[in-house]
């Protein structure tokens, strides 16, 4: 079963307004998540790493105040699109690994499909 | 030049077929491989997962990773309709809980 939540799975929402989106590591602690973008048809492309308990590391090209990452707990990272507007339009992805072993592969979340009107 | 080139397809091949998925790369650092599979509005579920050269192989699915030519491939062999996805390669200097660079994604279409 899914050890990786995401929530919502999509969104559609006016220009100008936020979105969170939660992702949640539901049988393990991560103290590391990872959320990605991708559009149709293309690669995901790493946005940003969460870090618990400190300031999440971003990608070059993607805007912090835009993005804003919180990893408050060992198993909720939530990602907040502000001000979004349609070119924000997209699929968010969050993954984790397991805490214990950063060799062990990274398990996805099942996406937010993010729509900007 | 990306670090990770797949070919995106389409792929279209009848019920049955051996496929195969293929990747190159130009960072000859990277360690660790993996395939993923994603389904349309889905996450990417991990398929196979290798470290260094060599075959790995799970049931239908077997990973060869060749270094000195910077190739990775997924063989999928008895292919069935429930294989239709795109496929995504990834790869890792430092372990595949750690950053990833994905390649664009092959997409599979298995005919009846």
């Amino acid at each position: 079963g899914a050890v990786v939540s995401q929530h919502p799975s999509w969104v559609i929402c006016k220009s100008g307004t936020s979105v969170k989106i939660e992702c949640r590591s539901l049988d393990f602690q991560a103290t590391t998540m990872f959320w990605y973008r991708q559009f149709p048809k293309q690669s995901l492309m790493l946005m940003a790493t969460s870090n618990e308990g400190s300031k999440a590391t971003y990608e070059q090209g993607v805007e912090k105040d835009k993005f804003l990452i919180n990893h408050a707990s060992l198993t909720l990272s939530t990602l907040t699109v502000t001000s979004a507007h349609p070119e924000d339009s997209s699929f968010y992805i969050c993954s984790a690994p397991r805490q214990t072993d950063s060799n062990q592969p990274q398990h996805f979340g099942d996406g937010t499909r993010l729509s900007i009107l | 030049q990306k670090e990770v080139e797949q070919d995106p397809g389409p792929l279209s091949v009848p019920e049955g077929a051996i496929v195969s998925l293929n990747c190159t790369y130009s960072n000859s650092a990277f360690q660790y491989f993996m395939w993923y599979r994603q389904y349309s509005r889905k996450g990417p579920e991990l398929l196979m997962y290798t470290y260094s050269s060599g075959n790995k192989e799970d049931g239908r699915f077997t990973a060869q990773v060749d270094k000195s030519s910077k190739y990775i491939s997924l063989f999928i062999r008895d292919s069935q309709p429930s294989d239709s996805a795109t496929y995504l390669c990834a790869m890792s200097l430092t372990g595949g809980g750690n950053k990833l660079t994905f390649g664009t994604g092959t997409q599979l279409k298995v005919e009846l």
